[in-house]
């Protein structure tokens, strides 16, 4: 069972626009969320995070939302720029020790940006 | 400081013969996790490992295991390789276990034949 789910396999969108990428998750006990960037031959790039007992982080020109009770969460990237294009995917873990170490991730969105 | 670093970076191995791929992990990380993304599965968690014991298996044959060091350096072995074992082998460090934020090297991408 897929328990964090982007179901939008690919976005593009204009330079200076806005990006906005989407995942759901299905597991309730999820307490902490991220967003990762993959560029091709790379391994995953942290971008931002969100824990559970909130509903918004920003770092610079990145916006998380979480919406619990949909169990969805957001990325907007504002404004995005050309070197944006990466595939992105959340992910996110479950407390406790049985979970330790592990993040479960989304199949990921590729996002390209058109100058 | 420097990033986590995996070696080899590309690897071709034959059916039945075994692998074993290195991990790096940040200086001062403590914790590493092992993935392996292909793709039809995405990223799959393979094992987490701290002051050098598995604190966190997931759901892959025995086929596939592990172990760290005091210096905190990772290593995970493959052994009786099967063709669906080529994938790209991620290794990510976190400063203490259970950590969330994980930070990943680029990889290394084995190729079964």
């Amino acid at each position: 069972d897929q328990q964090v789910k982007q179901n939008s396999p690919s976005l593009s969108v204009q330079e200076g626009r806005i990006s906005i990428l989407n995942c759901d998750y299905t597991n309730s006990m999820f307490d902490y969320f991220l967003w990762y960037k993959k560029y091709p031959a790379e391994g995953p790039t942290f971008l931002i995070s969100i824990s559970s007992i909130k509903d918004k982080n920003e770092d610079g020109r990145f916006t998380v939302f979480l919406n619990k009770s949909a169990k969805h969460l957001s990325l907007h990237i504002v404004p995005s720029q050309p070197g944006d294009s990466a595939v992105y995917f959340c992910a996110a873990s479950v407390p406790g020790s049985s979970n330790t170490g592990k993040l479960i991730f989304g199949q990921g969105t590729t996002l390209q940006v058109k100058p | 400081k420097a990033g986590v670093t995996q070696t080899p970076r590309y690897l071709i191995k034959t059916r039945g013969q075994q692998v074993t791929l290195s991990c790096s992990p940040i200086s001062g990380h403590r914790s590493v996790s092992w993935y392996q993304q292909t793709p039809g599965q995405g990223l799959q968690f393979l094992f987490e490992y701290f002051s050098e014991t598995q604190r966190n298996k997931g759901n892959f044959p025995g086929r596939f295991s592990g172990r760290q060091f005091s210096n905190s350096r990772s290593e995970m072995n493959v052994s009786t390789l099967e063709l669906g074992d080529s994938a790209l082998y991620l290794c990510a460090s976190s400063p203490q276990t259970g950590g969330y934020e994980q930070y990943f090297g680029p990889g290394t991408r084995l190729t079964v034949t």
